[in-house]
């Protein structure tokens, strides 16, 4: 079955910088790629997504990107803010199935 | 309107007891599931019912039963609840392959 591994599992930037947290995927029959934001006390949501007939996609201060060849994708975002602090989860899962498998998550905590 | 709804949001017994967890979702999806997250975020797949029948169940102690009266629910029952039950669970739903939409968890504390 598929194996998401995701790094770092802990990431401490400023205000400001940049944020970069990467993940590898095992089958390369995995096509749909989500990122969810998990924030205290509150169940994940999905913040950008990208399906693998395309390379990258941004949303505002968020972007993704996809490597199938290397079978990685990356979520980053830039100019941190404090209200970005949260537990980011990677995902891939097959599009049309049922199962989506996750990575095991990276605290983001961004300074003031 | 809330997409996915679980009730109760916190659940705290004694260890031995049956409880159980609620959840409704109104996006018409056709497919639900069960997380649990551990102390450490990892969130681990239980369930997935789609058109209220089960197409997965990993592995699961038989002390957790979910049940899906229509496909807008799917309920979880825990019998003889122990110590390492202690968890949040969530509940989602999706369209297959696509996003998930997760409900706000239910802390699960036993004694």
């Amino acid at each position: 079955g598929e194996n998401v591994e995701q790094h770092p599992s802990t990431l401490s930037v400023q205000e400001g910088d940049s944020a970069v947290i990467k993940c590898t995927y095992s089958d390369s029959a995995s096509n749909y790629f989500p990122w969810y934001k998990q924030e205290l006390g509150k169940g994940p949501q999905l913040i950008i997504d990208i399906r693998s007939n395309v390379g990258e996609k941004k949303d505002q201060r968020i972007a993704v990107t996809l490597n199938k060849t290397a079978k990685h994708f990356s979520l980053h975002i830039t100019e941190t803010q404090p209200e970005d602090s949260a537990v980011y989860f990677c995902a891939a899962m097959i599009e049309g199935s049922y199962i989506p498998t996750f990575g095991r998550g990276t605290s983001l905590i961004v300074h003031p | 309107d809330t997409a996915v709804s679980q009730t109760p949001k916190y659940l705290v017994t004694q260890m031995g007891n049956d409880k159980s967890i609620k959840c409704e979702q109104n996006l018409g999806h056709d497919t639900m599931y069960w997380y649990k997250q551990d102390s450490k975020k990892f969130l681990k797949i239980m369930f997935s019912y789609n058109n209220k029948e089960l197409i997965i169940n990993e592995t699961v102690p038989n002390r957790f039963s979910p049940k899906s009266p229509d496909k807008a629910h799917l309920n979880l029952h825990i019998n003889s609840l122990e110590l390492g039950d202690s968890a949040v669970y969530f509940c989602a739903s999706s369209a297959p392959g696509n996003e998930q939409f997760f409900g706000p968890g239910t802390r699960l504390t036993v004694l």
